[in-house]
């Protein structure tokens, strides 16, 4: 079973600061790969996912990951944060499992707070 | 594009009854539909993924007696809290998936806050 760790719960930057959030993935084969913003009390946005080929990909709002094969990491990155970008963040890894059983799996978040 | 809407956005109800949630996708058809659950300060449980057409396939440990879900047309998923109770109170997010090669994505509902008196 596939599973994510994202071993930051809380990380704090100032704004105009470059930003990384880690994301580590255990999974038998390449996974699809994606990370998710979630704002207070609303539901997720996606930001980028990875599925193959280039494994630098850019998404939405200025962010962009890595996807490294042989560290099982997809690290998501910003080079200047915004005061907006304050939120929790999700990696996630899409596999199927049993066969036909396709399903997400995230990892614990990371809670971005921006200081002005 | 892909947008998948949720309602209601919040429900208050009294412990005992049972609570209606739906979830469409509004510009795309979806074969498969996610049901999770959140609790504050926690990341998303799956509950249950939906099949159009066929019965929906729970995650371990969920009642699907408690959690009805349907999944009527290819824009239509529904979950059914019934007799709820407070332990039942939580953030349901629906998600609506589109599948093959390179656009396999979930996309998500802005989610119901249920809350059980």
């Amino acid at each position: 079973a596939q599973s994510v760790t994202q071993p930051d719960i809380h990380i704090t930057v100032s704004e105009g600061a470059s930003l990384e959030l880690r994301c580590n993935y255990s999974y038998g084969a390449t996974p699809y790969l994606f990370w998710y913003v979630q704002s207070p009390g609303q539901g997720l946005q996606l930001l980028l996912k990875y599925f193959s080929g280039d494994t630098l990909v850019q998404g939405i709002k200025g962010f962009e990951a890595e996807f490294k094969r042989s560290q099982s990491s997809f690290n998501l990155r910003k080079p200047s944060v915004h005061w907006s970008d304050a939120a929790e963040y999700f990696c996630a890894v899409g596999a199927y499992s049993g066969g036909s059983n396709y399903k997400l799996t995230f990892g614990k978040g990371t809670l971005l707070t921006v200081n002005p | 594009g892909a947008v998948v809407s949720q309602h209601p956005s919040r429900v208050i109800c009294k412990s005992g009854t049972s609570v209606k949630i739906e979830c469409r996708s509004l510009d795309f058809q979806a074969t498969t539909m996610f049901w999770y659950r959140q609790f504050p300060k926690q990341s998303l449980m799956l509950m249950a993924t939906s099949n159009e057409g066929s019965k929906a396939t729970y995650e371990q440990g969920v009642e699907k007696d408690k959690f009805l879900i349907n999944h009527a047309s290819l824009t239509l998923s529904t979950l059914t809290v019934t007799s709820a109770h407070p332990e039942d109170s939580s953030f349901y997010i629906c998600s609506a998936r589109v599948a093959g090669g390179f656009t396999d994505t979930q996309y998500f509902g802005p989610g119901t806050r249920l809350t059980v008196l």
